[in-house]
């Protein structure tokens, strides 16, 4: 159980692109999404947290305009990179919490960011 | 707000040596959970515990344990005859929105 998915694994792309990325919950039902950056050497860091049919709350300093997340199911959430920039490059994890056992998160494979 | 301190930013062991990661968390909540997470080399986080602010026995899974003491608002992590597929770094964080803190980075050598 538990199985979370992450599309593209990684993705290159040049300075103003967007990128999508995909996430979903393979078998288990999740009404909220957690979305983290994390780059080298450092720790996950939260961008903002959606749930199901809702618009998602972004933590402080992060653009709304520029990471927009769509959660449209309970198990499918996405997040477009817009215009991306070399300083987006990083390392994008999903966080899917199961609605069954409520506290538990679990993490998507991530999906690596360069931005040329 | 939650906050998370992981004292240890990075620990070597030999394998087969026992090692014990520090973990100590704030929150606000008076109920919540408790979470170690590992993320090996490849960056996919491994969920390993979550252990509910209630239940202050010790548990014991294979090589893994965890120490919770709720008065101290630590939660420590000891691998057993530690081996070199642990090596990876491991969070922990209280639950709710998980909010990491920097993580120790564990690594185990032949």
């Amino acid at each position: 159980g538990a199985v979370v998915s992450q599309h593209p694994s990684w993705v290159i792309c040049k300075s103003g692109t967007s990128v999508k990325i995909e996430c979903r919950s393979l078998d288990f039902q999740a009404t909220t999404m957690f979305w983290y950056r994390q780059f080298p050497k450092q720790s996950l860091m939260l961008m903002a947290t959606s749930n199901e049919g809702s618009k998602a709350t972004y933590e402080q300093g992060v653009e709304k305009d520029k990471f927009l997340i769509n959660h449209a199911s309970l198990t499918l959430s996405t997040l477009t990179v817009t215009s991306a920039h070399p300083e987006d490059s990083s390392f994008y994890i999903c966080s899917p919490r199961d609605a069954q056992t409520t506290d538990t998160q679990y993490f998507g494979p991530g999906t690596r960011l360069t931005v040329l | 707000a939650q906050k998370v301190t992981q004292a240890q930013t990075e620990i070597s062991v030999v394998e087969k040596e026992d090692v014990t990661l520090d973990c100590v968390y704030e929150t606000r909540d008076t109920t919540y959970y408790l979470f170690w997470y590992k993320q090996p080399p490849s960056g996919e986080l491994v969920f390993l515990i979550r252990r509910n602010s209630f239940d202050e026995q010790n548990e014991i899974s294979g090589r893994y344990s965890w120490n919770f003491q709720k008065s101290t608002s630590s939660f420590n992590f000891t691998i057993t005859a530690s081996q070199v597929v642990d090596s990876a770094v491991y969070f922990c964080a209280p639950g709710g929105k998980l909010i990491f803190g920097q993580g120790t980075e564990l690594s185990v050598k032949p």
